[in-house]
């Protein structure tokens, strides 16, 4: 059974980084794209970037040059780096197992982080 | 990006009626390979997003048979037919054809 875990501080201040784990455990992050969405306040999702079983990765434009996806194979962990963090930032954010067959198949129960002074 | 119209954006429903979802795209979401892709999930309260729908009509593993998917091009539904307590929740259409991925607005199933 394919499972993940996000971790990471439920704070963050405006203008700094928020940096999130997650955690895989069953299947190795070095086959198929694992991708971090996020949902707002009330119901909006959005789509973050993945990266993929190479270590590529594509990002959504509209984080433009804020965002980073990396992971550490060894560990079995990816990683998600957003920068200059405003309050619109705050959200829940999940870590999920994109399928070949095109859809998110597996996510993580999803870290809530909210940005404030 | 390819903005995702979701309507209603609240279904006030009774147990055991239908339920029907719109998922319109602003651009077609046939891939180049012959496929298309547009998924359906359903986020109940407090819980992660599941997978329901997947290449407009595919049923995920276990989810029940009251799910379909129909559409093409830019055009897509998914009906329950019978609608059970278990079914309520929020239900988005996302698109995985092109990039960035993108959702639409969700429909709250609810009961009425």
């Amino acid at each position: 059974e394919v499972q993940l875990q996000e971790s990471g501080p439920g704070l963050v201040k405006p203008s700094q980084s928020l940096s999130l784990t997650c955690s895989v455990t069953g299947y190795s992050i070095t086959s198929n794209y694992w991708g971090w969405i996020r949902k707002f306040p009330g119901n909006k999702m959005e789509w973050m970037g993945y990266i993929s079983y190479s270590g590529s990765t594509s990002y959504n434009p509209s984080l433009k040059s804020r965002i980073s996806i990396t992971r550490d194979t060894s560990k079995n962990q990816f990683f998600l780096q957003l920068n200059s963090v405003t309050t619109e930032d705050t959200a829940t954010y999940y870590c999920a197992r994109y399928y070949y067959d095109g859809y998110y198949r597996d996510w993580g129960q999803g870290v809530m982080v909210t940005v404030s002074s | 990006d390819v903005v995702m119209t979701q309507t209603p954006l609240s279904l006030p429903i009774s147990l055991g009626d239908q339920a029907s979802f719109s998922c319109r795209s602003s651009q077609s979401l046939l891939h180049s390979n012959g496929n298309t892709y547009l998924a359906w999930y359903l986020q109940k309260s407090g819980l992660s997003p599941q997978i329901l729908i997947y290449r407009i009509s595919n049923r995920f593993s276990g989810v029940p048979d009251r799910f379909s998917g129909s559409g093409s091009g830019t055009d897509f539904t998914l009906k329950i037919s019978r609608v059970e307590p278990e079914d309520l929740g929020v239900y988005y259409c996302l698109q995985h054809t092109h990039l960035p991925n993108t959702f639409g607005a969700g429909t709250k199933l609810e009961l009425k």
